[in-house]
This record gives C-alpha cells, sequence and structure tokens, in this order.
C-alpha cells in the first residue's frame, strides 16, 4: 500500500513563526500536493510539484513556499505564520503522469497536520 | 473554470436503507471524477473514480457511483448504509482543460443511525 506520512499531527505555533509541514511518501510517486482543508470549503491546492526541484502554485499559495529536494519529500513553509492560516493541512501523492499528461490517477493522501497559530 | 457543488451540507440515513449523496460538477472538456471518504482526524481516503466508459462505477466498500452527462452529476449511492459508514465525504473533479489541478466539493456529511 501506498503510505504518505506527514511529520506532524497537530502543531500550535505563535504568530510570526516560520513553520515547517513535511511530508513523505513511499511508493515513488512522481507527483506531490498540499492542500487545506477549512470546513465548508473542502479542500484548496497551496502547492503542487511533478518533480524533483519543480514547483506550481495551486489556486491559494499566498504566504506559503515549498520545497521538493528529493523525489519522496515535500515540505511546507509558512515563512511567517498568521492566525488566518490555522487550517488542517493535507498532503497528497499521485501516479498521475503530468508531463505524460494522465489524468487518471488518484490522490493518495497523509492523515493530515492540524495548525493552530495563536 | 472548473468547479463541483455537493448541495447537502448533512445527510441522515437509517441504517439498513439506501444511501445517496449528490454531486454535480462543471468542466470544460471530458471530466474525470472521484468520491474519496474522511473519516474523524484522519486524511481522506480514494473511494472510486469515473474515468470512461460504464457510467455505474463501483468502487470501495460497497460504494457504488452514476456518471450523468447530461445532468452533469456523478451522485454516490450504496444500497444498505451502515454505522460505520458516518463519514465526510467529497466528490472530485479533474478535467484535462483544467490542467491537472483536481477541484474538490465543500463535502457532505454522512450519518447513519442505527
Amino acid at each position: 500500500d501506498v503510505k504518505v506520512t506527514q511529520s506532524s499531527r497537530y502543531l500550535v505555533k505563535r504568530t510570526g513563526e516560520k513553520v515547517f509541514l513535511e511530508c513523505v511518501q513511499d511508493m515513488d510517486h512522481e507527483n506531490m500536493f498540499w492542500y487545506r482543508q477549512d470546513p465548508g470549503l473542502g479542500l484548496r491546492l497551496i502547492y503542487f510539484s511533478y518533480d524533483v526541484k519543480m514547483k506550481e502554485k495551486g489556486d491559494i499559495p499566498e504566504g506559503y513556499s515549498v520545497s521538493r529536494e528529493k523525489k519522496e519529500r515535500f515540505s511546507l513553509i509558512l515563512e511567517s505564520a498568521s492566525t488566518n492560516q490555522t487550517s488542517m493541512y493535507l498532503c497528497a501523492s499521485s501516479l498521475l503522469g503530468i508531463r505524460d499528461r494522465d489524468l487518471t490517477g488518484e490522490l493518495f493522501f497523509g492523515e493530515g497536520s492540524r495548525l493552530t497559530v495563536l | 473554470a472548473q468547479s463541483v457543488a455537493q448541495p447537502e451540507d448533512q445527510v441522515n440515513v437509517a441504517e439498513g436503507n439506501p444511501l445517496t449523496v449528490k454531486c454535480t460538477y462543471s468542466v470544460s472538456g471530458n471530466p474525470y471524477l472521484f468520491w474519496y471518504v474522511q473519516y474523524p482526524n484522519r486524511g481522506l481516503q480514494f473511494l472510486l473514480k469515473y474515468i470512461t466508459g460504464d457510467n455505474l462505477v463501483k468502487g470501495s466498500y460497497g460504494f457504488e457511483a452514476e456518471f450523468n452527462k447530461s445532468q452533469t452529476s456523478f451522485h454516490l449511492k450504496k444500497p444498505s448504509a451502515l454505522v460505520s459508514d458516518s463519514a465526510l465525504y467529497f466528490c472530485a473533479v479533474r478535467a484535462n482543460t483544467g490542467g491537472f489541478k483536481t477541484i474538490f466539493g465543500a463535502g457532505t456529511r454522512l450519518f447513519v443511525k442505527a
């Protein structure tokens, strides 16, 4: 089975702190994604990556950055956390072949990281 | 622009009864449609998908979904609900004209009462 592991299930940070959320997948997937989940809004895409050192902005990238130095690891960075970034953050990976233009692959999600910014 | 609507915030059903969770979508081009389930404090799990072919798709845990192109719908169904089906369900869509983004609905909470 595909396993997507998010390093922290629960975090509490203060406004202005730098926050790192780490995600590792073990199935050699090329594509990785960061979403945030908020009640009534569903999941919104922050950033995604289809290759090492490659990144693409999603729908709500403001206030976030990402890093993908190794294929299995995709990190989300909040440079200066704010209270409106309090949310559940979900990492996902997929066999979706962006370079092959294959749209059929489903996403595999981690357990989520619930971030509270005070 | 792609969009997904789940018109019901919550669906209540008695155990043993059939359940339906509704989803409609809007895309340009051919849609690829997905259902995911989320149990409390967990990530999302894939249930089923429609890519092409038969409009009735069968998935995990006895769930199925029917793709209706004319109504742009992809409703999730199960003939006999279980208490353990109680969870949050998300419909999602992807289309080649929308890049490779997967767009999610807001989610529908299903309560199955014993």
